[in-house]
């Protein structure tokens, strides 16, 4: 029972467009949503956090939104650069150190 | 900046092997994780250490054990590797365990049990 869920496996973009990264969750517990980012041969890095009691976090080029009614997330990536190609995992976490984390989604950007 | 190093980046045993991963940081960080990562079902905790020698079984704990005798050093242990146990481990360490704590990952070890 996947509890987040990050249904596009792959996702390719043009540079300079805007990525969208989705990832939903199913348990109204989870307070606190992160997202990290996978290079590969290297392990995830933190990427932005976002608190429930938000409903938007901005750092840079990335935005996290939160809907907690439809119970999903996303991640804005503007403007796209071929630097981000990497797998994006959404993580939840119901105020404790576990996190749960979703299949993740592999993002190219295109040159 | 912090640093978490994992002993190998691949390795092959056999069914059957006992199978030590090793991982260490440098930060004092009072918390380690052990993950494994597979296709189609992300990253699952397989054990937990907040302290040494304390632990806390994760999600999929069957089939492993940890060890926790030095802070810096967090060992996961395959007692009779199986070919299920085939994967990519994954250490973390995260210097609290309060909400939202940012996890910092080793780069993985890709273990394949034939």
């Amino acid at each position: 029972d996947q509890q987040v869920k990050q249904n596009s496996p792959s996702l390719s973009v043009q540079e300079g467009r805007i990525s969208i990264l989705n990832c939903d969750y199913t348990n109204s517990m989870f307070d606190y949503f992160l997202w990290y980012k996978k290079y590969p041969a290297e392990g995830p890095t933190f990427l932005i956090s976002i608190s429930s009691i938000k409903d938007k976090n901005e750092d840079g080029r990335f935005t996290v939104f939160l809907n907690k009614s439809a119970k999903h997330l996303s991640l804005h990536i503007v403007p796209s650069q071929p630097g981000d190609s990497a797998v994006y995992f959404c993580a939840a976490s119901s105020g404790t150190y576990k996190y749960i984390f979703g299949t993740g989604t592999r993002l190219k950007v295109l040159a | 900046d912090v640093k978490v190093t994992q002993s190998s980046r691949y390795l092959v045993k056999r069914t059957g092997e006992k199978v030590f991963l090793e991982c260490v940081q440098d930060m004092d960080h009072e918390n380690m994780f052990w993950y494994r990562q597979d296709p189609g079902l992300g990253l699952r905790l397989i054990y937990f250490s907040y302290d040494v020698k304390m632990k806390e079984k994760g999600d999929i704990p069957e089939g492993y054990s940890v060890s926790r005798e030095k802070k810096e050093r967090f060992s996961l242990i395959l007692e009779s590797a199986s070919t299920n146990q085939t994967s990519m481990y994954l250490c973390a360490s995260s210097l609290y365990t309060g909400v939202g704590e940012t996890q910092y990952f080793g780069p993985g070890t890709r273990l394949l049990v034939l």
